[in-house]
């Protein structure tokens, strides 16, 4: 078990380019989650998948923004045309169940300039 | 909808004296609830969960909360803080398919 991974730690980012962040999740959880974190704040929550499914998404998550787990394993998140209220923290979390409580990795910290 | 709250945003304790973190929620059932401690640029760690039965539960790090749904409360108690446990604090409910945060309370440890 080597916990869930996140890749790349930052990104910094021109406005108006398309970023791709990528999570990998401790191999025996089949639900995966990503948050967003802004400075001084508590994560929000983005989306969450049950294996590749897709189940929910939050109305934070706008046009521009999209989420895959083709196989029911990593998962990315891209976002197309970066603005600069996209900086943030980005946390992927997977758990088994969800009276466990979820397995945060360390987050794509992305800077839009 | 759930919501938490956690009054304090700032807190300041001696190494060596006890501590406690508050925690408010609002939701509607019986909620799942937890804690979180986050160290500068990373991500969160559990500390610890109320998913049901006794009310007071035992964490890592000597943590532990105590869960009252008459005060909807999950306050965070620790009797001896030490100077690694400087760091965000949040709390969380589940609910569905999601944790809802609070905003955090940041810890910091005075030598």
């Amino acid at each position: 078990d080597t916990g869930v991974s996140q890749d790349p730690r930052h990104k910094i980012t021109k406005r108006g380019q398309n970023v791709t962040f990528r999570c990998d999740p401790i191999s025996e959880h089949n639900r995966l989650y990503w948050y967003r974190q802004t400075l001084g704040q508590g994560p929000e929550f983005l989306t969450y998948f049950q294996n590749e499914a897709q189940l929910e998404k939050s109305r934070l998550l706008s046009d521009r923004f999209s989420a895959e787990r083709p196989k029911g394993s990593f998962s990315t998140l891209e976002i197309q045309r970066t603005e600069q209220g996209d900086s943030a923290m980005y946390l992927c979390a997977s758990s088994p169940d969800r009276s466990r409580g979820y397995t945060f990795g360390s987050g794509t910290r992305l800077t839009v300039v | 909808a759930q919501s938490v709250t956690q009054p304090d945003i700032h807190i300041t304790v001696s190494e060596g004296a006890s501590l406690e973190l508050r925690c408010n929620y609002s939701y509607g059932a019986t909620p799942y609830l937890f804690w979180y401690v986050q160290s500068p640029g990373q991500g969160l760690q559990l500390l610890l969960k109320y998913f049901s039965g006794d009310t007071l539960v035992q964490g890592i790090k000597g943590f532990e909360a105590e869960f009252k749904r008459s005060q909807s409360s999950f306050n965070l108690r620790k009797p001896s803080v030490h100077w690694s446990d400087a760091a965000e604090y949040f709390c969380a409910v589940g609910a569905g398919n999601m944790l809802t945060f609070g905003g955090g309370t940041r810890l910091m440890v005075k030598p």
